[in-house]
């Protein structure tokens, strides 16, 4: 069963609006959450983290928001640059456990000029 | 800055050949992993290690082994190459104890693996 979910596979916006990566998921054990981003031909890149005692980090032109009551994360990216296209991995993990990462599958995200 | 190398970035092996996939990190981490990535299905944890000579398995172990002789080096092994083991392959490492709060897994720039 898929613990971490990223139901939209691709998104595409416009070069300065805003992008929104979206993640769900089922293990209410997870109490830590990552961003990575993923250029063809690279390794993954750690983006931005949040823990579940908070719902919202910013950095700089990235801000994740948690709701823990729905199991929901967000990615935001404003203003959403060509060079942002890449694509996006959510991760969960749960302190004190394996201190493994869980992934989704993945959004792809492409920003026009 | 932590690097991660994996020695080869593609390789082509024939259906049946034993493969050895080798990572290496420079920063005395604790912790390695090995991930393959498959389009529609993201990342999918292999196996892992905590320490040396220590091994755990991940989601999908099956046709695959591990070394970790050196805390530096992590080694993947595909005792006998199918064309389903076709894939980007991803090594990983991270500190122990602290977990992804303060040390979130750096990659390596994968090796794309294509089985005949």
């Amino acid at each position: 069963d898929q613990q971490v979910k990223q139901n939209s596979p691709s998104l595409s916006v416009q070069e300065g609006r805003i992008s929104i990566l979206n993640c769900d998921y089922t293990n209410s054990m997870f109490d830590y959450f990552l961003w990575y981003k993923k250029y063809p031909a690279e390794g993954p890149t750690f983006l931005i983290s949040i823990s579940s005692i908070k719902d919202k980090n910013e950095d700089g032109r990235f801000t994740v928001f948690l709701n823990k009551s729905a199991k929901h994360l967000s990615l935001h990216i404003v203003p959403s640059q060509p060079g942002d296209s890449a694509v996006y991995f959510c991760a969960a993990s749960a302190t004190g456990g394996s201190e493994k990462l869980v992934f989704g599958k993945g959004t792809k995200l492409t920003v026009n000029p | 800055d932590v690097k991660v190398t994996q020695s080869s970035r593609y390789l082509v092996k024939r259906t049946g050949e034993k493969v050895f996939l080798e990572c290496v990190q420079d920063m005395d981490h604790e912790n390695m992993f090995w991930y393959r990535q498959d389009p529609g299905l993201g990342l999918r944890l292999i196996y892992f290690s905590y320490d040396v000579k220590m091994k755990e398995k991940g989601d999908i172990p099956e046709g695959y082994s591990v070394s970790r002789e050196k805390k530096e080096r992590f080694s993947l092994i595909l005792e006998s190459a199918s064309t389903n083991q076709t894939s980007m392959y991803l090594c990983a490492s991270s500190s122990a104890g602290q977990g992804p709060p303060n040390s979130p897994l750096h990659f390596g720039n994968g090796t794309r693996l294509t089985v005949t």
